[in-house]
C-alpha cells in the first residue's frame, strides 16, 4: 500500500522557471512532512519540511506548501538552476514512536540552462 | 568529519554468499535506521533500533539481521544472498524527539 504518492515521476524545467513537486498522504496521524533531494551516488539529504499547523514554509528558493484538509503538499523551487537537477522525494512520518519515513515514489528534476 | 558513514560504499558478491555492511553516526542519536533503494529509486524502511533495542522491523526476511553494538553503530548482515538484494542500502539517524532523519552515503550491493 502506497501511502504516499509523488507527482511527477520526471520534470524538466527551463533556467529561471519554477518547479513544481506534488505529494499526497492518506495516514491522517502522520505529522511531520520532510522534502529531500538526492545526487547521483549520493544519499538523501534533508531539504526542507513542514508540520500540520502551518499552510506554507520557506527556506531561500523553497518553498513546502501544505493542504491538510486535502492531504496534498508540494515543494516549490523558485528561479531553478541546473545545480538543483537531481531526484526530489517527498516523505511522511507521524505519530509515536519510531517515526519510520514513508517516501514518495521521487521525481527526477532536470533543470536545462 | 562525516554525520553518518557507511561502509562499504561498493559490494559485488556472488548468489548464496554472506555478507556485513556497516554504520557509524557521530551525531550523537539514539535512533538509526537502515533504508533499501530499489533499482526505480524507491526507498523503503527495513529496521529501525533505538539505544540498541530493535524498534522497527519491516516484514524484512530472515536472512536480513542487523545488530547495534552500541547506539553510534548499527550493521546489517545479510545471508545466503540473493539476486534480488541488489540495492542501494542507506543507513539513517535521528536524534530522540526530533524528526529529522540525516543518512549515509549509502553501499550499494550487487549480487551476480
Amino acid at each position: 500500500q502506497q501511502q504516499v504518492k509523488q507527482s511527477p515521476q520526471s520534470l524538466i524545467v527551463q533556467k529561471g522557471g519554477i518547479s513544481i513537486i506534488n505529494c499526497a498522504y492518506e495516514n491522517t496521524a502522520f505529522d511531520y512532512f520532510p522534502w529531500y533531494q538526492q545526487f547521483p551516488g549520493k544519499g538523501p539529504a534533508l531539504l526542507i519540511a513542514i508540520r500540520p499547523d502551518v499552510s506554507e514554509k520557506k527556506e531561500g528558493r523553497f518553498t513546502i506548501s501544505f493542504n491538510k484538509s486535502a492531504k496534498q503538499f508540494s515543494l516549490h523551487i523558485m528561479d531553478s538552476q541546473p545545480g538543483d537537477s537531481a531526484t526530489y522525494f517527498c516523505a511522511a512520518s507521524g505519530g509515536q514512536g519510531a517515526q519510520k519515513l514513508v517516501f514518495g515514489q521521487g521525481t527526477r528534476l532536470t533543470i536545462n540552462p | 568529519d562525516t554525520a553518518v558513514s557507511q561502509t562499504p560504499k561498493y559490494l559485488v558478491t556472488q548468489m548464496g554468499n554472506d555478507k556485513s555492511i556497516k554504520c557509524e553516526q557521530n551525531l550523537g542519536h539514539d535512533t538509526m535506521y537502515w533504508y533499501k533503494q530499489d533499482s526505480k529509486k524507491f526507498l523503503k524502511i527495513m529496521f529501525s533500533y533505538n539505544n540498541k533495542e530493535l524498534i522497527i522491523n519491516e516484514t524484512v526476511p530472515n536472512r536480513f539481521s542487523p545488530k547495534s553494538p552500541d547506539k553510534a553503530h548499527l550493521n546489517l548482515h545479510i545471508n545466503s544472498l540473493e539476486l534480488g538484494d541488489s540495492a542501494v542500502y542507506f543507513c539513517a539517524s535521528r536524534a530522540s524527539g526530533g524528526s529529522e532523519q540525516y543518512f549515509g552515503p549509502g553501499t550499494r550491493l550487487t549480487v551476480t
